[in-house]
């Protein structure tokens, strides 16, 4: 079975700083990798996701993520933060090709970007 | 496309009353997921369809809680009779795996308060 940890439940970071949060996940066969953004009050929404292909991912925002087979991981990065980016992030996973609807979500990391 | 829609966006209600919360997928989606999001227990996944058929309802807390999807525009979660601990926001979520779309499109989620 599939599992994702995000290794900080909280980041506080100063405006137009660098930030990464991490995430590492468990599978046994290939997988897709997600990374979504909850502003407050509102559903969660798509960042960026990686398929296959080139590991190194862009999305909305000014956010990237590289996946990284051997070390299991798909840290999201962002050269400088807004205070807009203040919200909750969730690392997720999905299996390919075996319950690919279904994606298995991690504990969430709440960003806070300080003025 | 509007998205998911849920209704109601907020519910308040007793302990002991019946609450049915409704969710409308994009349309052409072919899973439908129904999730609870707490401080104290992160984002659940308590049931998900394919094809209106239920494929997973391990998440589902107890007997209290049952859903339905009648056809492939609509879906419902009820809880019958609810409890204070039930209070949670609920989201709805839709997704039509295959040719590169594997995310979830979540709605705006349900905030419900059982006093």
């Amino acid at each position: 079975a599939q599992s994702v940890t995000q290794l900080d439940s909280q980041v506080p970071v100063f405006e137009e700083a660098p930030v990464e949060l991490r995430c590492n996940y468990s599978s046994s066969v290939s997988v897709y990798l997600f990374w979504y953004v909850q502003y407050p009050n509102q559903g969660l929404q798509l960042l960026l996701k990686y398929l296959s292909g080139s590991t190194l991912v862009k999305g909305i925002n000014g956010f990237e993520a590289e996946f990284n087979k051997s070390q299991t991981s798909f840290h999201l990065r962002k050269p400088s933060v807004h205070i807009s980016d203040t919200a909750e992030y969730f690392c997720a996973v999905s299996e390919w090709n075996t319950n690919a609807g279904k994606s298995t979500f991690g504990d969430g990391t709440t960003l806070t970007v300080k003025p | 496309d509007a998205g998911v829609i849920q209704s109601p966006r907020h519910e308040v209600t007793e302990m002991g009353q019946e609450v049915t919360l409704r969710c409308k997928p994009i349309s052409g989606h072919d899973y439908l997921f129904w999730y609870r999001q707490t401080m104290m227990r992160g984002l659940e996944l308590l049931i998900y369809f394919n094809n209106n058929v239920p494929i997973d309802d391990s998440g589902m807390p107890e007997d209290r809680f049952s859903a339905k999807m009648p056809n492939a525009s609509f879906s419902t979660l009820k809880i019958q009779p609810s409890e204070p601990r039930d209070s949670a926001v609920y989201f709805c979520a839709s997704s039509r795996p295959g040719q590169g779309a594997e995310e979830q499109f979540f709605g705006p989620g349900t905030r419900l308060t059982v006093l």
